[in-house]
């Protein structure tokens, strides 16, 4: 089956400094990746939608300057929060679209100081 | 914009019973995709189900099936003879087109009585 990974599973960072979050399409090429945050106990919110070679598109409300989406091949999507604040600490998703049918990664969950 | 709607904050069934998990939708589209994800508590992400809307016939995966009322923009999921390990977060979805972004409900957690 589709996997996708995510690294780091955990992170834990000063507020202030950027966090770098990769999101990895294992055994298959995703032209499309989509960025989620979670908050505790409830539903997934879309952050952006990231297709490879071309810029993000931020959801309303999102800061695109604070959350940097950069999907450099078929493969890959990183999603970097720059100076992150203590409210950035949630639990990020990302998944991979092939086909018709999207692949979720495991989660980072981000805690900033 | 679509919407997606789960009533059911939370639902609990014994040990191989049936429980049906409730969600409903508004879209003004013809082409578009429903599904079910489990979260369980290591919050990995798993599809249960897909329905396209294209399709009368309700799909099934072994003990987890939905009733599809495309009328009534309802998109229940059944799960027959639960199981323990079916315990976790249930969401519904709708996927505009087939290769759009995921609206995810609010989600329903379904605990499994021993």
């Amino acid at each position: 089956g589709a996997v996708v990974s995510q690294h780091p599973s955990r992170v834990i960072c000063k507020s202030g400094t950027s966090v770098k979050i990769e999101c990895r399409s294992l055994d298959f090429q995703a032209t499309t990746m989509f960025w989620y945050r979670q908050f505790p106990k409830q539903s997934l919110m879309l952050m952006a939608t990231s297709n490879e070679g071309s810029k993000a598109t931020y959801e309303q409300g999102v800061e695109k300057d604070k959350f940097l989406i950069n999907h450099a091949s078929l493969t890959l999507s990183t999603l970097t929060v720059t100076s992150a604040h203590p409210e950035d600490s949630s639990f990020y998703i990302c998944s991979a679209q092939t086909g018709y049918e999207q692949y979720f990664g495991p989660g980072t969950r981000l805690t900033v100081t | 914009a679509q919407t997606v709607t789960q009533s059911q904050p939370e639902m609990s069934v014994q040990e191989a019973e049936t429980v049906t998990l409730s969600c409903t939708y508004d879209t003004s589209e013809s082409d578009y995709y429903l599904f079910w994800y489990k979260q369980p508590p290591s919050r990995q992400m798993i599809l249960v189900i897909r329905q396209e809307a294209y399709k009368q016939q309700n799909a099934t995966e072994n003990r987890f099936s939905v009733n599809f009322q495309k009328a009534a923009k309802s998109f229940s999921l059944k799960i027959s003879d639960s199981q323990l390990g079916d315990a976790a977060m249930y969401f519904c979805a709708y996927q505009r087109g087939g290769s759009e972004k995921l609206v995810f409900g609010k989600g329903t957690k379904l605990t499994v009585n021993p």
